[in-house]
């Protein structure tokens, strides 16, 4: 059974990088045809579509947010990672990881992590 | 304000039919497949359709997804109290080029 699970900081600072980790097991990212993203959601708000990767390398990111976002695969350690420059309290939410069979829909996900931007 | 547009709420008593919109436009639903998710609360959201209508294993034939047009929609017969939840309809958009949701409408079970 494929499993995801998210990790980093909880908090981070205004101005600073978010980084998190999504580990994936029970599965490879180097699987073809499959992408992995990342979806987040403010508290108590919807959801919002923040970057994905193909399993070639290609990344694709939310045009909002595209001069802030980096998303890479590390097929050495079957993780994938996401790295958002220049926080602010707006980027505040639970930050999910999940598998797509296609661009838009994710069979998989993480349990999230909620994550922070505050002094 | 969201690309997709759903009712924020909707309800239906034990046993009842509901029915969940979410309209966009061509170059979102217009031209390309709808999917939908479930999000209980505290919980991760789960897929409920891809592909406007395929349901991935697991969901029940109580649900049902279609599209028309620019809009879609997402049936629920026979309504359980452990429907009760966040559903989200979700597309790429064209012109905005990028995965896009809706802003979610809350099922309550009366």
């Amino acid at each position: 059974q494929l499993q995801l699970q998210e990790s980093g900081p909880g908090l981070v600072k205004p101005s600073e990088t978010l980084s998190l980790t999504c580990t994936v097991s029970g599965g490879s990212i180097g699987t073809p045809n499959f992408y992995w993203g990342w979806i987040r959601q403010p508290p108590g708000k919807g959801l919002e579509w923040v970057g994905s990767i193909y399993y070639t390398g290609t990344a694709y990111y939310n045009p909002s947010l595209k001069s802030r976002v980096t998303i890479a695969l590390d097929t050495s350690n079957n993780q994938f990672s996401l790295r958002l420059n220049s926080v602010t309290a707006a980027d505040t939410a639970a930050y999910y990881c999940a598998r797509q069979r296609d661009v838009t829909a994710a069979g998989y996900w993480g349990q999230g992590i909620l994550v922070t931007v505050s002094s | 304000q969201s690309v997709l547009t759903q009712p924020p709420s909707a309800s239906g008593t034990p046993g009842q039919s509901v029915t969940i919109s979410c309209s966009g436009s061509s170059s979102n639903i217009g031209s390309n497949t709808v999917n939908w998710y479930r999000q209980l609360p505290g919980t991760a959201p789960k897929l409920l359709f891809y592909t406007n209508n395929q349901r991935p294993s697991g969901v029940p034939d109580r649900f049902s997804g279609s599209k028309s047009g620019t809009s879609a929609s997402l049936a629920i017969s026979g309504l359980q109290s452990e429907d009760e939840a966040d559903y989200y309809c979700a597309t790429w958009d064209d012109s905005l080029n990028g995965w896009v949701f809706g802003g979610g409408t809350k099922l309550t079970v009366l």
